[in-house]
């Protein structure tokens, strides 16, 4: 069976700052898809990264980016320059590509002002 | 990103009414679309894989005859709450898959049973 496992319940950087969101995963699957969705106060999920793990490298979207390492099965979330607006839950999530959707139990970041 | 539309996103219904909410992909054609209830600071919990024109796969746990899904069309699922209690009251959100790999979600939908 996956898991996904947020070790982190909550979590807060001052704003400008850099913060790390861990997130480790367990499958014998070879081929999967990761995720981080962001959950902010409004409640609407969306997507921050998705990483193919097939692909070596990591994949970043402007000031967000990972740290995948697939042998250790952990993808961890770099956010560069916080902003309050990156304020929200941040889930994890894994996907066997057989439609099937595992999510971890989230971190709440708070950016402090 | 695709767009996935939920509505409504706020509904208050009486105790022994039934209450519908909607999910739809406005950008793609959604095979499977999923139903997730998410209690306060908690992840999602998934109620429902939804497919289109086959009845819908529920998680253990889950009453199908008080949670009715139907999937008509690539675009369209609904989740409809029959004989709300006010324990059915919570956050209701809904996901579509693009390609089997990556799921976009609905706005979500605050049921409030009275």
């Amino acid at each position: 069976a996956q898991t996904v496992t947020q070790s982190q319940p909550e979590m807060s950087v001052q704003e400008a700052e850099t913060v790390t969101l861990s997130c480790t995963y367990d499958t014998s699957e070879s081929n999967y898809y990761l995720f981080w969705y962001k959950q902010p106060p409004s409640r609407q999920m969306i997507l921050v990264i998705r990483q193919e793990a097939y692909k070596q490298q990591n994949a970043t979207e402007n000031r967000f980016s990972v740290n995948f390492q697939k042998a250790a099965k952990s993808f961890s979330l770099k956010i560069s320059d916080s902003q309050l607006g990156d304020t929200a839950m941040y889930f994890c999530a894994f996907s066997n590509t057989g439609n099937q959707f595992y999510f971890g139990t989230g971190t709440s970041l708070t950016v402090i002002p | 990103g695709a767009v996935v539309s939920q509505h409504p996103s706020r509904v208050i219904c009486k105790s022994g009414t039934s209450v519908k909410i909607e999910c739809r992909s406005l950008d793609f054609q959604a095979t499977t679309m999923f139903w997730y209830r998410q209690f306060p600071k908690k992840s999602l919990m998934l109620m429902a894989t939804s497919n289109e024109g086959s009845k819908a796969t529920y998680e253990q746990g889950v009453e199908k005859d008080k949670f009715l899904i139907n999937h008509a069309s690539l675009t369209l699922s609904t989740l409809t709450v029959t004989s709300a209690h006010p324990e059915d009251s919570s956050f209701y959100i809904c996901s579509a898959s693009t390609d089997g790999n990556t799921i976009y979600f609905g706005e979500g939908s605050w049921l409030t049973v009275v």
